[in-house]
């Protein structure tokens, strides 16, 4: 069965600090891979998705980047974070083509910038 | 106009109760439909999903898509205090979702 990998659960890290959230998936081979970001008592923002290594598709200008140097791990970086980068972050895969691409989502991590 | 629409509740009910969630759309491509259970603090959990129009059931759960009004549902059967989270419901023509904001249900024994 598939499993996918969030880490950390949780990160406090000052305003203007570098950041680093890694996503990892077993069972499955070339997922379509997502970030989201989710903010207190919102819906679901989409900020990346990947459709194989080194193809990054960005849906939201902001100061965050996507990368994904294996077929199963995607990462998401920051050089400098805002306080407005605080909230849940989500991973997720699907199947690729040719649908439906439902999305199973991971554990989730909690960015506080303080 | 968002692409999707869904009320975001909360929706209180006592256990077993029916409970029916709503989401209206408005691009017609989208064919695949989709609901996601949320509790609290943890990442969305896919309960089913549908293609095209029609109903489908899952043990209490029932998901039904009316295309011609772009309007789905699902029901809950026998509600149960562990029902109680945010549902959202998605949508696609491709390999990107379009989530609803989320309806928060609440059950009380």
């Amino acid at each position: 069965s598939q499993t996918i990998h969030q880490w950390p659960a949780t990160l406090v890290q000052p305003v203007g600090s570098p950041l680093s959230l890694e996503c990892t998936v077993e069972g499955t081979s070339n997922p379509n891979l997502y970030w989201y970001r989710q903010a207190a008592g919102r819906g679901l923002q989409l900020l990346f998705y990947s459709v194989g290594i080194g193809q990054i598709s960005s849906e939201v200008p902001q100061n965050l980047s996507a990368s994904r140097p294996q077929d199963r791990q995607f990462i998401l970086s920051s050089k400098k974070l805002l306080l407005s980068d605080s909230g849940f972050y989500l991973c997720a895969w699907s199947p690729s083509w040719p649908g439906p691409y439902e999305q199973y989502f991971g554990p989730g991590t909690r960015l506080t910038v303080t | 106009q968002k692409e999707v629409e869904q009320d975001p509740g909360p929706l209180s009910v006592p256990e077993g109760a029916i409970v029916s969630l709503n989401c209206t759309y408005s691009n017609s491509a989208f064919q695949y439909f989709m609901w996601y259970r949320q509790y609290s603090r943890k990442g969305p959990e896919l309960l089913m999903y549908t293609y095209s129009s029609g109903n489908k059931e899952d043990g209490r759960f029932t998901a039904q898509v009316d295309k011609s009004s772009k309007y789905i549902s699902l029901f809950i059967r026998d509600s149960q205090p562990s029902d109680s989270a945010t549902y959202l419901c998605a949508m696609t023509p491709t390999d990107k979702l379009i989530f609803g904001t989320g309806t928060r249900l609440q059950v009380f024994p």
